[in-house]
């Protein structure tokens, strides 16, 4: 079946280390997306894809990086530098370009806790 | 980007339709209108979208303001797997980068 698939769905992590989350998608979309949500809270943008090899930072870009070295995986690396990593992370993707509809189709996102 | 503001909360009770507003008044020509839905612990669903005419689709209908500065999200019939959080949130599809921002939504609460 088609779709985004994220994982670890749960992850803890100590003060200081540095996880990557994955999100793999096999729709052949061109764009993808990561989003934070904090409990009662909507989703703020970190980064975005449009195409390989390319990305562009979101609103809270800080403290994250991604690559995005093939078209259907855009890995998340939380850094040591995010000072509050505890949140729900999701991951979207879409086909891009100017003739799509721009329907985001969303993982079942991946829960990080800091201990 | 262009923003959208929705109430935070509505209620409705099961059977009934419901009309969940979104105001958009900064909407540019290319934005179109889309409404995605969330349940707890899971990620957003996709509802509909639209740009200048009212749509209809399995799960739900659009209607758009004549100068597009709002809408409004219609379920029919509200059923309780309907209770979930809203967004309306703009879409550029003029091909050039495109960020989505989710504000907080509208979270819909359905009662017997």
């Amino acid at each position: 079946d088609g779709g985004i698939t994220q994982s670890p769905k749960y992850l803890f992590r100590k003060e200081g280390q540095n996880v990557t989350l994955s999100c793999e998608q096999n729709l052949n979309h061109d764009a993808m997306y990561w989003y934070r949500q904090d409990p009662g809270q909507g989703l703020r943008l970190i980064y975005y894809s449009q195409i390989v090899n390319d990305f562009q930072k979101g609103d809270i870009a800080e403290g994250y990086s991604v690559s995005r070295e093939k078209k259907e995986s855009f890995p998340l690396t939380v850094t040591s530098a995010q000072k509050n990593p505890t949140a729900f992370y999701l991951c979207a993707s879409s086909i891009g370009g100017a003739s799509n509809t721009g329907e985001l189709f969303f993982g079942e996102g991946s829960r990080l806790t800091v201990l | 980007d262009a923003k959208t503001t929705q109430p935070n909360s509505m209620e409705s009770n099961e059977e009934e339709p419901v009309h969940l507003p979104c105001n958009h008044s900064t909407i540019s020509g290319t934005d179109y209108i889309h409404w995605y839905r969330q349940l707890p612990s899971q990620g957003p669903e996709y509802v509909i979208h639209g740009l200048t005419s009212n749509v209809n689709n399995r799960m739900a209908s659009l209607a758009i303001a004549e100068d597009r500065k709002s809408s409004t999200l219609i379920l029919h019939r509200a059923t309780l797997r309907d209770a979930a959080v809203y967004y309306c949130i703009l879409r550029d599809h003029s091909g050039t980068a495109s960020k989505l921002t989710f504000g907080t939504g509208t979270r819909l609460q359905v009662t017997l």
